[in-house]
């Protein structure tokens, strides 16, 4: 079974430019969340989305912005790169109810020059 | 608005000593609490959670947590650790009726030495 997968593992962008990460979620899961993780901090927690729309936003800018497919997987894009975007972008799944605990991927690290 | 604190950025400890990592939170509302653990490279896993009921808590690899309600904490514990317990650990808090969103702590780096 497999778990979150994340999609690339690195990436190298240039200030300005646009981004998209991109998330499977577990198998059987039809939630899907994304966290940004800077260097020697906490995940902050961006979006959620559950039946293709975006059901929880976070404290970020409309720069950041997602898409949930049918299948349920997930984009999250970033648009107009700064430095300070450069991070590891976690995506996380579970199912819609109450008690159902995050499952993490393994991320995408970002570095913007 | 919730919060979480982790007052120890690092946790250095020998193999086989037991080791406490303290997380309090702020919230106005009841909330759920989490312990997730990541290893270099990699995202979290899920050690433990507490939703309701007994506020000692088990998790995997040995470690526990107790809720406390009147200290807002939720420490972890393990009672002997292992060189493979060298990892970062995060406290989070989800508040009830908050939908999935978890509040993370900034983390304590927990080095276990021979």
């Amino acid at each position: 079974d497999a778990g979150v997968t994340q999609s690339p593992t690195h990436l190298i962008k240039t200030r300005g430019q646009q981004v998209t990460l991109r998330c499977s979620p577990k198998s059987g899961h039809d939630t899907v969340s994304w966290y940004q993780q800077a260097l020697g901090q906490g995940p902050q927690f961006i979006f959620q989305y559950y039946e293709e729309e975006e059901r929880q936003r976070g404290n970020f800018p409309d720069r950041f912005s997602g898409h949930q497919f049918p299948n349920y997987s997930s984009e999250l894009n970033v648009n107009a790169l700064l430095l300070g975007d450069s991070a590891l972008y976690l995506c996380a799944s579970s199912l819609a109810s109450w008690n159902s605990p995050l499952h993490f991927g393994n991320g995408t690290r970002l570095t913007v020059t | 608005a919730q919060s979480v604190t982790q007052l120890d950025s690092q946790v250095p400890v020998f193999e086989e000593a037991p080791v406490e990592l303290r997380c309090n939170y702020s919230s106005s509302v009841s909330v759920y609490l989490f312990w997730y653990v990541q290893y270099p490279n990699q995202g979290l896993q899920l050690l433990l959670k507490y939703l309701s009921g007994s506020t000692l808590v088990k998790g995997i690899n040995g470690f526990e947590a107790e809720f406390n309600k009147s200290q807002t904490s939720f420490h972890l514990r393990k009672p002997s650790v292992h060189i493979s317990d060298t990892a970062e650990y995060f406290c989070a808090v989800r508040v009830t009726g908050g939908g999935n969103k978890l509040t993370f702590g900034t983390g304590t780096q927990l080095k276990v030495e021979l």
